[in-house]
C-alpha cells in the first residue's frame, strides 16, 4: 500500500498569513495527488485534484504543487474559513489512500 | 444538484451485520462510479470499496475483504453496503461519494454524502 505522510500534524496561524502544507508519498505517484478540507463535524470537501486543479468553489488563494513523492499545498493570505483539517489522499492506485491530516488551527 | 443521502447505520454488536444505503440525485447514477469511505472518530478518512457504474468490477480495501459487498441499483439511483461480521474497528461514519468516471477505480470523492454513524459496540 502506498502511506501518505502530511506534515505538520497541526499548524496554528493567524488571519492573513501564509502556510505550506506538505504531503509526501512512500513512492512516486506521478500527479494523482488530491486535497480535501473537512470542517468540523462535516464530510470531506473536494478542494484541489490532480495536484493543482482547484474545484470552482475555491478561493485563488489557495494553490496546489509537486510531483513524484512530494507535494504542497499552500495558502495566501488566510482567512476564517480556512481553518479545518485538511487531508491528501493518491489515486495512483488501490487501495487509495489517505494522509492522517494537518490541523490548521487559529494563533 | 448532486446530492448523496445515506442511512441505514446504528448500534450493532460484534459479528453482527448492517446494510447501509445512498441515495443519489440531482445527477445521472448510472453514468458513474461510486465509492464508499469511512472515517473512525478522530482519524483521517479510511478507503471501502468502489463499483463500477454498471455494477461489475468490484474493488475492496484489505480490512473489509471478504466481509462487506459493495452493490448498486441502478433503477433506484441508489448504492449499499453490505457489511457483515462486524467488528469494533469497523466503528466509523460512512460516507458515499461519487467517482469522476464511470469504470475507474482510481480516483477523487467528489462529491460526498453527509455520512451515517455505524457503531459496533457489546
Amino acid at each position: 500500500d502506498i502511506q501518505m505522510t502530511q506534515s505538520p500534524s497541526s499548524l496554528s496561524a493567524s488571519v492573513g498569513d501564509r502556510v505550506t502544507i506538505t504531503c509526501r508519498a512512500s513512492q512516486s505517484i506521478s500527479t494523482y495527488l488530491h486535497w480535501y478540507k473537512q470542517e468540523v463535524g462535516k464530510a470531506p470537501k473536494l478542494l484541489i485534484e490532480t495536484t493543482s486543479n482547484l474545484q470552482f468553489w475555491v478561493p485563488s488563494r489557495f494553490s496546489g504543487s509537486g510531483s513524484g513523492t512530494e507535494f504542497t499545498l499552500t495558502i495566501n493570505n488566510l482567512q476564517p474559513e480556512d481553518f479545518a483539517t485538511y487531508y491528501c489522499q493518491q489515486s495512483y492506485t488501490t487501495p487509495l489512500t489517505f494522509g492522517q491530516g494537518t490541523k490548521l488551527e487559529i494563533k | 444538484q448532486v446530492q448523496l443521502v445515506e442511512s441505514g447505520g446504528g448500534v450493532v454488536q460484534p459479528g453482527g451485520s448492517l446494510r447501509l444505503s445512498c441515495a443519489a440525485s440531482g445527477f445521472t447514477f448510472s453514468n458513474f462510479g461510486m465509492h464508499w469511505v469511512r472515517q473512525a472518530p478522530g482519524k483521517g478518512p479510511e478507503w471501502v470499496a468502489f463499483l463500477r457504474y454498471d455494477g461489475d468490477n468490484k474493488y475492496y480495501g484489505d480490512p473489509v475483504k471478504g466481509r462487506f459487498t459493495i452493490s448498486r441499483d441502478n433503477s433506484k439511483n441508489t448504492l449499499y453496503l453490505q457489511m457483515n461480521s462486524l467488528r469494533v474497528e469497523d466503528t466509523a461514519v460512512y460516507y458515499c461519494a461519487r467517482a469522476p468516471g464511470r469504470g475507474s477505480s482510481t480516483s477523487y470523492f467528489d462529491p460526498w454524502g453527509q455520512g451515517t454513524l455505524v457503531t459496533v459496540s457489546s
